[in-house]
């Protein structure tokens, strides 16, 4: 059974803070990883994805993987109210070709 | 908006009942994959379908069925309806089905199960 483990929160931060979301993985030949936004109601919306190790940048969004300790995590600069929302992370494993394992998601609030 | 579409929104049906949802995949993308997802859970893979043919399958019992068309379209089948299959349905569609593909889900359908 591959794992996907993810704070469910809720996550609190003011505006204009760094909002750290974290997500750990069972299987070590994960290859892909990916975030989605997810409103109340809604489907899940992509940010980022991350393949390689290290920090990938893409707007006020940073994914970090860190293969080594099975880590990989979203860092939202600069937060807004409209950044509230569930935090989903997403992971791949070339065994398994195209089908995505799901944490249970992170409940994100920024306070204005 | 990602282009994937489904139909209905909303659907309301008994136990033991069948229901058929419905996907219609972004343009250019060959792969179209069902999850379900249970209040305060992540979505759960049910299975996916490429050119046709089914390309993967998750811990869901044989009455969970599905048919993808030549225009790549989709359709999830389910059987003898149980409580427990109220959840939101989403449909993703990728260029592939490689690892490295994003998948970008459609609106979802929520089925209710009395």
């Amino acid at each position: 059974q591959k794992e996907v483990e993810q704070n469910s929160g809720p996550l609190s931060v003011p505006e204009g803070a760094i909002a750290s979301l974290n997500c750990t993985y069972s299987d070590r030949g994960s290859q892909s990883f990916f975030w989605y936004r997810q409103y109340s109601g809604k489907s899940p919306e992509l940010i980022m994805f991350i393949y390689s190790n290290g920090d990938k940048e893409d707007g006020r969004f940073t994914a970090q993987l860190n293969k080594a300790s099975q880590y990989v995590s979203l860092l939202i600069r600069d937060s807004q109210p409209s950044d509230s929302a569930t935090y989903l992370c997403a992971v791949n494993t070339p065994d398994t070709g195209n089908q995505f394992y799901f944490g249970t998601g992170t409940s994100l609030t920024v306070i204005p | 908006e990602t282009g994937v579409t489904q139909s209905p929104t909303h659907l309301i049906k008994t136990r033991g009942q069948q229901v058929t949802l419905r996907c219609s995949s972004q343009s250019g993308h060959n792969t179209v994959s069902w999850y379900q997802q249970a209040l305060g859970q992540g979505p759960q893979f049910i299975f996916q379908y490429y050119r046709e043919e089914e390309n993967g399958r998750g811990n869901f019992p044989p009455r969970f069925s599905g048919l993808q068309f030549p225009n790549y379209s989709s359709e999830l089948n389910v059987n003898a309806l149980e409580l427990d299959d109220s959840a939101l349905y989403l449909c993703a569609s990728s260029r592939g089905t490689s690892s490295y593909n994003e998948q970008f889900f459609g609106p979802g359908t929520r089925l209710t199960v009395l």
